[in-house]
């Protein structure tokens, strides 16, 4: 079973603030998803990554596949209240579309 | 983007009830659809594959006899909750699609 190790596992800043989040793991994975989910609704993709060292900009998101392959990261530039949420990272199995999630880090931005 | 639908968003039955949760693709065919539980402030839990046309397979821990699973259409696969307790109180999300995987707005049980 493929393990992700995600951290921090709670993050609570104020607005205008950088963090980052860390999705890491021993094995080698042909690609990495990044979700967002708020309260009571289901998650909500943000990027793919799939070639080592890719970095993928989504406005203020900045996202990191390693070289190997095995971690990811994600950067917040000045975050907002907005971005408040619970931040996934998951990769897929050998069956096909199946998924296995970090632990998530639950993200607050406080005004 | 493709659309995966729930139906119900939240239900409360008494205990020893049965619940079924529908999860439907709007504008794709899926032969496979995922089961997920989630529990407060945690991610999200594999509970099983849904297969069209034959057995869910489910992961190490997932009673299978428990959580029913039929995937009779292309668009529809339903879980059910049998002979509900309170500790099978979560909420439960569905996932389906290709390349990508979209999840449905999931359905909040509480079993009282």
């Amino acid at each position: 079973t493929q393990l992700l190790e995600q951290s921090p596992q709670f993050l609570s800043i104020q607005e205008g603030e950088n963090l980052t989040v860390y999705c890491n793991s021993s094995s080698v994975f042909s690609s990495l998803q990044w979700y967002r989910q708020e309260p009571g609704e289901g998650p909500v993709l943000l990027v793919t990554v799939v070639t080592g060292g890719e970095v993928k900009k989504l406005k203020r998101l900045t996202f990191q596949f390693g070289d190997a392959r095995k971690d990811s990261s994600l950067h917040i530039t000045a975050a907002q209240p907005g971005d408040t949420g619970l931040y996934l990272c998951a990769a897929g199995g050998t069956s096909y579309g199946k998924l296995t999630f970090g632990q998530g880090t639950i993200l607050t931005v406080h005004p | 983007g493709a659309v995966v639908s729930q139906h119900p968003s939240r239900v409360i039955c008494k205990s020893g009830t049965s619940v079924k949760i529908e999860c439907r693709s709007l504008d794709f065919q899926a032969t496979t659809m995922f089961w997920y539980r989630q529990f407060p402030k945690q991610s999200l839990m594999l509970m099983a594959t849904s297969n069209e046309g034959s057995k869910a397979t489910y992961e190490q821990g997932v009673e299978k006899d428990k959580f029913l699973i039929n995937h009779a259409s292309l668009t529809l696969s339903t879980l059910t909750v049998t002979s509900a307790h309170p500790e099978d109180s979560s909420f439960y999300i569905c996932s389906a699609g290709r390349e990508t995987q979209y999840f449905g707005p999931g359905t909040r049980l509480l079993v009282l």
